[in-house]
């Protein structure tokens, strides 16, 4: 079974198109994340959510909005797609407990080109 | 500005080498350390992690870390590498007790030769 699981795997796309990619967890936990991989391999936190409610939002054009229909979903649409929004996309999951951290686990990415 | 800094980029050695990785991080107050590794066209999967105690770690893989306070550093370390250990690691910091998202490092790409 997969525990972070994304849809799809590899999405090409042209330029002004609007896409989501969906992310799903069965681990139980209460907090999302949506990371960035850009070209040259850097990751950076993009959007997380606890138990639905947004609680990071990084310096992110608004063309891309996460959506969280419930605990086990966070879903990222993005509007205008732009050839800078080539990138691989890993969402991610962990437990939040206050005064302790938890582990984050990864899906297997979305593969976004934008031509 | 905080950050987490990887200061080997890439790193090229034969199978039965040792290998270290630098992880440095500017961040002050209680931190949290990880490493991941990503095998290529792979997921980021979790090497060790440092919470607290023990300040060397030991993960999967034969790979363990120590947390230097005093040194802001958290370097990876395996005695023996292996072919199969060719990959992209990165080195990752949160700060307690809020603030869960990962901060990483620029990565590390590892290529093990026969």
């Amino acid at each position: 079974d997969t525990a972070v699981s994304q849809t799809p795997k590899y999405l090409v796309t042209q330029m002004g198109n609007d896409k989501s990619i969906k992310c799903e967890q069965n681990l139980g936990h209460d907090t999302m994340y949506w990371y960035k991989q850009d070209s040259k391999k850097f990751l950076k936190i993009m959007f997380s959510y606890n138990n639905k409610e947004l609680i990071i939002n990084e310096t992110v054009p608004n063309r891309f909005s996460p959506k969280s229909p419930d605990k086990a979903h966070l879903n990222l649409h993005i509007n205008s797609l732009e050839l800078g929004d080539s990138a691989v996309y890993f969402c991610a999951s962990s437990l939040m407990r206050r005064e302790v951290q938890e582990t984050q686990y990864f899906g297997p990415g979305t593969r976004l080109l934008v031509l | 500005a905080q950050s987490v800094s990887q200061h080997n980029h890439h790193v090229i050695l034969s199978e039965a080498a040792s290998l270290e990785l630098g992880c440095n991080y500017s961040y002050g107050g209680t931190v949290n350390l990880f490493w991941y590794v990503q095998y290529p066209g792979q997921h980021l999967q979790l090497l060790l992690k440092y919470f607290s105690g023990d300040p060397l770690v030991k993960g999967i893989k034969g790979f363990e870390a120590e947390f230097i306070k005093s040194k802001f550093s958290f370097n990876l370390r395996k005695p023996s590498v292996q072919w199969s250990d060719t990959a992209e690691y990165f080195c990752a910091v949160t700060r307690s007790p809020s603030g869960y998202a990962l901060n990483f490092g620029k990565g590390t790409s590892l290529l093990v030769t026969p």
